[in-house]
């Protein structure tokens, strides 16, 4: 079945480590986001790529960072300057930029202890 | 379970009655809406969306209406049922954001026996 993996589901990190979460999409979609969920917020844009190898800041990209090397992939690392990393992060692809909805993944619940 | 959709307006309803959920969005430039359903623990899921160019939209047991004079978005959920306890919450695509989704904090809605 087509869709969005995101992996790992939770995930549990000391402050002052990096961690990378997984997305991975069989979509086929050009484009893909990293949002971040807090309770009682609506989605904040954390970076989103329209293609391979190129990708563009959103609202709250400070102590996050991406990669986009293949199509199908667009990992999210949390670094250790991001000073509230505690959050529900969710992964989402559309077919182009803002054509349509957006397609989301289970999300990773990251706990920074 | 998941923190996602603590201190959200809850909605609560009983089983088989008409639900109404409520959204006001920013921008009166916005040409695309869409209404997300979240349950607890797993990523947004298209529900339904719209134009605005239009005023109503239905799908199956939903209705979305457009009110663009007052800048509101409604959801209407027939019949509810208690597979519809979820969080809702709506998204526009405004001009002025650099064509990126807003989306607004959510609804808890609660179905009651």
């Amino acid at each position: 079945d087509g869709g969005i993996t995101q992996s790992p589901k939770y995930l549990f990190r000391k402050e002052g480590q990096n961690v990378t979460l997984s997305c991975e999409q069989n979509l086929n979609h050009d484009a893909m986001y990293w949002y971040r969920q807090d309770p009682g917020q609506g989605l904040r844009l954390i970076y989103y790529s329209q293609i391979v190898n190129d990708f563009q800041k959103g609202d709250i990209a400070e102590g996050y960072s991406v990669s986009r090397e293949k199509k199908e992939s667009f990992p999210l690392t949390v670094t250790s300057a991001q000073k509230n990393p505690t959050a529900f992060y969710l992964c989402a692809s559309s077919i182009l930029k803002n054509t349509g909805e957006l397609f989301f993944g289970e999300g990773s619940r990251l706990t920074v202890l | 379970g998941e923190s996602v959709g603590l201190h959200l307006p809850t909605l609560s309803v009983q089983e088989g009655d008409n639900s109404i959920i409520n959204c006001a969005y920013s921008n009166s430039a916005s040409d695309y809406f869409i209404w997300y359903k979240q349950e607890s623990g797993k990523g947004p899921q298209f529900i339904i969306d719209i134009r605005s160019n239009m005023d109503k939209r239905q799908g199956q047991r939903v209705t979305v209406l457009l009110n663009k004079t007052v800048k509101h978005l409604s959801l209407q959920i027939a019949a509810t049922q208690p597979g519809d306890s979820a969080v809702y919450f709506c998204a526009e695509i405004p001009e002025d954001y650099g064509q990126n989704f807003v989306f607004g904090p959510g609804t808890r809605l609660s179905v009651l026996p």
